[in-house]
């Protein structure tokens, strides 16, 4: 069963800022997600990832499959980032035996 | 393109009681999976069907259930509730199933279990 611990589990920012939380995992995966999450509960997927890196405006996702560890980057921080960010993995079999595995998240606070 | 609905948003039960969650994908993806986040256990992975058929299933008791339509909507069942059965239960849709495909999450329905 993998294991993910997310870093830091709570953060408070001020408004410009560059923000990183951190993800690693215990066994080789297939996928990585990051999701937000606003109050209310909806999931928004912000990315996926197999390797390398990958950049939606602000937001930036690497990951490195050899030391099991994912990090999410937010650039120019802003009070609408506030939110909860969750790392997700799924199994190595690449076919998917074993559904999403989530981090606990990262409360993330963003103050003006 | 309309996103992934999920029906009642909210819903009150009893203790023994059953209930039935309902899931709409966003049309043309055949990739349903269910969760289940409560404050304590945080997001855990219940179910995934793909064309009528469930691929994976999570670490849950038989009390909870799932299925899928030819139409791909897809409906979850949890008998005989418990207290801890409380919590927001959410679909994802894919256009189809396996690692690499990008989930679309639905709002959510939030079970309160009395």
């Amino acid at each position: 069963k993998n294991e993910v611990e997310q870093s830091p589990q709570n953060l408070t920012a001020q408004e410009g800022e560059f923000i990183t939380i951190n993800c690693s995992y215990s066994v080789g995966i297939s996928a990585l997600h990051w999701l937000q999450q606003h109050p209310g509960g909806g999931i928004v997927s912000l990315f996926m990832l197999s390797s390398g890196k990958k950049k939606h405006g602000r937001l930036i996702a690497t990951i490195n499959i050899q030391e099991k560890h994912s990090s999410l980057h937010i650039t120019a921080s802003h009070p609408r980032d506030s939110a909860v960010y969750i790392c997700a993995v799924r199994g190595g079999s690449g076919g998917g035996a074993d559904g999403l595995t989530f981090g606990k998240g990262t409360h993330l606070i963003i103050q003006p | 393109k309309a996103g992934v609905t999920q029906t009642p948003r909210y819903l009150i039960k009893t203790r023994g009681q059953q209930v039935t969650l309902s899931c709409s994908p966003i049309s043309g993806h055949r990739s349903v999976s269910w969760y289940q986040q409560t404050p304590g256990q945080g997001l855990q992975f219940l179910f995934e069907y793909f064309s009528e058929t469930q691929r994976n299933k999570g670490n849950f008791p038989g009390r909870f259930s799932g299925r899928q339509f030819s139409n791909s909507r897809s409906e979850m069942n949890v008998s005989t509730l418990e207290l801890g059965d409380s919590a927001l239960y959410l679909c994802a849709s894919s256009y189809l199933a396996g690692a690499y495909n990008e989930q679309f999450f639905g709002p959510g329905t939030r079970l309160t279990v009395l």
